[in-house]
């Protein structure tokens, strides 16, 4: 178990770019999501994973945003025409299957639109 | 709509002595808790969880207890030691809802002072 593994871990873009971000869960794990997080607020949900199929999405998913998970193991997380309301912390989780299972995080990318 | 209300910004306790973080939530349909703490620049780390089923779980030093009348939850942690400083976040999650999102509250910083 080598943890949840996220790549790059800071990201700084110019305004109007696109970036994508990678997320390698827990091996075992069948289940991955994307949250945002901004300074002084909590974890906010973005996108859910089961295997390769994608089960919930937020309405704070623009149409910008896309997520995949291609092969039901890494994910990637892509940001087009980025904001500088897209500066944030880029969390990826992943967890086992069950009901009432903890969601263990990756240490995030840190990005910046400047 | 913030569905989980962490209402305490930040909390200071001396070293030894029990650290008590408290959680408020408003959807009846969530049946799993967690709390999560969270280091600068890193994922938050997966501390302690509590199904609804149950009013009090304990781990070590770490002790949740819910109150589903009141639909509050709260996080005892003891003794207090300076590297459980760090902000705290609570979670909730509606397993039979049809939702496989945690919720999280904007968190608690906690110092322990030496």
């Amino acid at each position: 178990d080598t943890g949840v593994s996220q790549n790059p871990r800071h990201k700084i873009t110019k305004r109007g770019q696109n970036v994508t971000f990678r997320c390698d869960p827990i091996s075992e794990h069948n289940r991955l999501y994307w949250y945002r997080q901004t300074l002084g607020q909590g974890p906010e949900f973005l996108t859910y994973f089961q295997n390769e199929a994608q089960l919930e999405k937020s309405r704070l998913l623009s149409d910008r945003f896309s997520a995949e998970r291609p092969k039901g193991s890494f994910s990637t997380l892509e940001i087009q025409r980025t904001e500088q309301g897209d500066s944030a912390m880029y969390l990826c989780a992943s967890r086992r299957t069950g009901e009432n299972t903890e969601a263990f995080f990756g240490q995030g990318t840190r990005l910046t639109v400047v | 709509d913030q569905q989980v209300k962490q209402n305490s910004p930040s909390l200071s306790v001396q070293e030894g002595r029990i650290s008590i973080l408290n959680c408020d939530y408003t959807n009846s349909m969530f049946d799993y808790f967690l709390w999560y703490k969270k280091y600068p620049a890193e994922g938050p780390t997966f501390l302690i969880s509590i199904s609804s089923i149950k009013d009090k779980n304990e781990d070590g030093r770490f002790t949740v207890f819910l109150n589903k009348s009141a639909k509050h939850l709260s996080l005892h942690i003891v003794p207090s030691q300076p590297g459980d400083s760090a902000v705290y976040f609570c979670a909730a999650k509606g397993t039979t809802s049809g939702t496989y999102k945690y919720i999280f509250g904007t968190g608690t910083r906690l110092k322990v002072l030496a």
